[in-house]
């Protein structure tokens, strides 16, 4: 596709409920990041990709949150056991360059809800 | 202290108004420098990315940093109301195991016809 592709775009959750947010970067981009936005703040890391390899999951919150992207495209982010306080918009970006986060792409979001 | 400060705002200019935007930061270990636009709802867009000290333009906007203040900023001239979105800067170190950018907290910039 000509952009970065989040499915779904809104994603409400009942507290408890596991969660799979899904990112399709662009075609060929080797680098891949998730970002957290909550409300009214800028996004902040939670991993990076380069091809299959999570080589930074210093920014996952805890241990519910497991991200993966097994062959090097597509990833998934999981959250397991939502809680309130996940509620945010979960960024995806990629980069055509290894490891570069100065030129990413990001998708338009996946906005999760935790009731 | 966070590492990047960013004043959220909002900031409510005319038409065709001269717009400045401005972040600080902590870490002089930070080297890479970027400004994002984000509309309401959609993902951050890349408008402007400057390595080092100085001055970078590009058609309306111009982007300055100043590593001895640890001050970068972003100028927006003849402002439109498609201007109208929250303004990220963004920051980033350099070398191996560095692949996280640092954004401010965004400023919301309203342009008014």
């Amino acid at each position: 596709g000509a952009g970065v592709s989040q499915s779904p775009r809104y994603k409400v959750a009942k507290r408890g409920q596991d969660v799979a947010l899904r990112c399709d970067p662009i075609s060929g981009h080797v680098s891949l990041f998730w970002y957290q936005q909550a409300l009214g703040q800028g996004p902040e890391f939670l991993t990076y990709f380069q091809n299959e390899a999570q080589l930074d999951k210093s920014g996952l919150p805890s241990d519910r949150f497991f991200a993966e992207r097994p062959e090097g495209s597509v990833s998934t982010l999981k959250i397991q056991r939502t809680q309130q306080e996940d509620s945010a918009v979960y960024l995806c970006a990629s980069s055509s360059r290894r490891g570069s986060n100065t030129e990413a792409f990001f998708g338009q979001g996946t906005r999760l809800t935790v009731v | 202290q966070k590492e990047v400060e960013q004043d959220p705002g909002p900031l409510s200019v005319p038409e065709g108004a001269i717009v400045s935007l401005n972040c600080t930061y902590s870490n002089s270990a930070f080297q890479y420098f970027m400004w994002y636009r984000q509309y309401s709802r959609k993902g951050p867009e890349l408008l402007m990315y400057t390595y080092s000290s100085g001055n970078k333009e590009d058609g309306r906007f111009t982007a300055q940093v100043d590593k001895s203040s640890k001050y970068i900023s972003l100028f927006i001239r003849d402002s439109q109301p498609s201007d109208s979105a929250t303004y990220l800067c963004a920051i980033s170190y350099s070398g191996a195991g560095s692949y996280q950018l640092t954004f401010g907290k965004g400023t919301k910039l309203s342009v008014i016809p």
